[in-house]
């Protein structure tokens, strides 16, 4: 199992702009999961994109995959306060069913 | 949320005493993960299961127990609590483990004094 690591630590930003968070593992994947969690609430699950898919959307919810750069992004569009939040990847591995996760990026929008 | 809960909600206990976790699932699941999450490390897995009675060491399993002797339960025993283990517990199910998502249930908050 691999640890995504998540860039930047802590982002703050004005409602209405767009936030971009990276994730960069070490080997190659299976599939890379993208996460959100509001304060004291259990992970919710946002996207999976697979190893052989470049681009995923759901809703204002954009991810990107280069496995040539070993690397994943997650855009969210048009900010609203309740986006406010942590955001975690996981490069899923295979080999076996662990899923670990990297210590996340800090999501703040300012009304 | 719907389909995992987990119990207690919150819970504190002394140094010393053994303390289980339950994690209970009606979605049939046949994985189930335990992780905990302490500031500046964000989530990391304790043990995870792929079938009843089938268990798997994470990253810091130490000082852990798990067991599920049914698909629907499955359990985190620490055996002897330490305030290190203070911390909040997760617990998540996945229909095909790392192949598709994970869904969580709303933690347990444990405080080891």
């Amino acid at each position: 199992s691999q640890q995504g690591e998540e860039d930047p630590q802590a982002l703050s930003i004005q409602e209405g702009e767009n936030a971009t968070m990276n994730c960069s593992y070490k080997t190659s994947i299976n599939n890379l999961q993208w996460y959100r969690q509001n304060s004291g609430r259990g992970l919710v699950h946002l996207i999976l994109i697979r190893s052989n898919e470049r681009e995923k959307h759901s809703g204002r919810l954009r991810v990107t995959l280069d496995t040539s750069k070993k690397s994943s992004s997650l855009l969210i569009t048009a900010s609203r306060a309740a986006d406010t939040a942590s955001y975690f990847c996981a490069p899923f591995q295979g080999g076996s069913e662990k899923l670990v996760f990297g210590k996340g990026t800090k999501l703040t929008v300012n009304p | 949320d719907a389909g995992i809960t987990q119990s207690p909600r919150h819970k504190v206990t002394e140094t010393g005493t053994p303390v289980t976790l339950r994690c209970h699932q009606t979605e049939n699941h046949r994985y189930m993960y335990w992780y905990r999450q302490d500031p500046g490390h964000g989530l990391r897995l304790i043990h995870y299961s792929y079938g009843v009675k089938d268990t798997d060491k994470g990253e810091v399993s130490d000082g852990y127990s798990v067991s599920r002797s049914k698909t629907e339960d499955f359990l985190l025993t620490l055996e002897s609590a330490t305030s290190s283990q203070t911390s909040v517990y997760f617990c998540a199910i996945s229909e095909a483990g790392g192949n598709s998502p994970l869904h969580f249930g709303n933690g347990t908050r444990l405080t080891v004094t």
